[in-house]
């Protein structure tokens, strides 16, 4: 059971380009989440979603897009990048937080804007 | 504002102690998370309670509702449990966690 895998682990980008940060789960949760995470700092909400089709922005969204095609994807996308863009990201998935099931993390994705 | 606080945010403990982490949090939560990251980075869930207390193995968390405050236990501490802990919670019907910035305890042999 792989649960919620992330691609890639690593990746430098120069400023201006774009990307896809790759999220899937296995688990057939509805719910799944972006966070970002920067040093010294909590977790920050980006974007979720509690559904195919349907996302919403979370604390701090501006810079990234999503999409939730399928229940198992949901990719984060950045289009133009930005030093302040810098951080590790990960994505989480749960049936709900408020029933007495977890979050379950991917390993994190570590980008670099340069 | 939904805010949560913990401390202290470092804290270096000898193998076998009583190590005790410390949450508190703005009124009126739902429940409240207790996580888990390793030096490597992944994050795990420990405990999710809305009242009263849970134990897993050597973990304790407990949980206050009119002193708005949480703490997380170990027993018989051990380097292995050296990690970043994060407490999170939610309010009303969201299904937003707003996160601690963690605490990163330190166990030496």
């Amino acid at each position: 059971n792989a649960g919620v895998t992330q691609t890639p682990k690593f990746r430098i980008l120069k400023i201006g380009q774009s990307m896809t940060l790759q999220c899937t789960q296995d688990m057939n949760h509805n719910y799944m989440y972006w966070y970002r995470q920067d040093p010294g700092m909590g977790l920050k909400l980006i974007y979720y979603s509690v559904g195919a089709g349907i996302t919403d922005k979370g604390e701090v969204p501006n810079g990234y897009n999503v999409s939730r095609s399928t229940t198992e994807d949901f990719p984060l996308r950045l289009e133009l990048a930005a030093p302040s863009q810098t951080s590790v990201y990960f994505c989480a998935s749960s049936y709900r937080v408020l029933s007495n099931q977890p979050q379950h993390f991917g390993d994190g994705t570590r980008l670099s804007i340069l | 504002k939904n805010e949560v606080e913990q401390s202290p945010q470092n804290l270096t403990a000898q193998e076998g102690e009583f190590i005790t982490i410390n949450c508190s949090y703005s009124v009126g939560i739902s429940a409240l998370h207790w996580l888990q990251q390793h030096p490597g980075g992944g994050i795990v869930s420990l405990f999710m309670l809305s009242s009263g207390k849970k134990k897993h193995g050597r973990l304790i968390a407990t949980i206050n509702i009119q002193e708005k405050h949480s703490s997380l236990h170990i027993t018989a501490s051990h380097p292995r449990d050296s990690a970043v802990y994060i407490c999170a919670a939610t309010w009303g019907g969201s299904e937003k966690l707003v996160f601690g910035k963690g605490m990163k305890l330190t166990v030496n042999p």
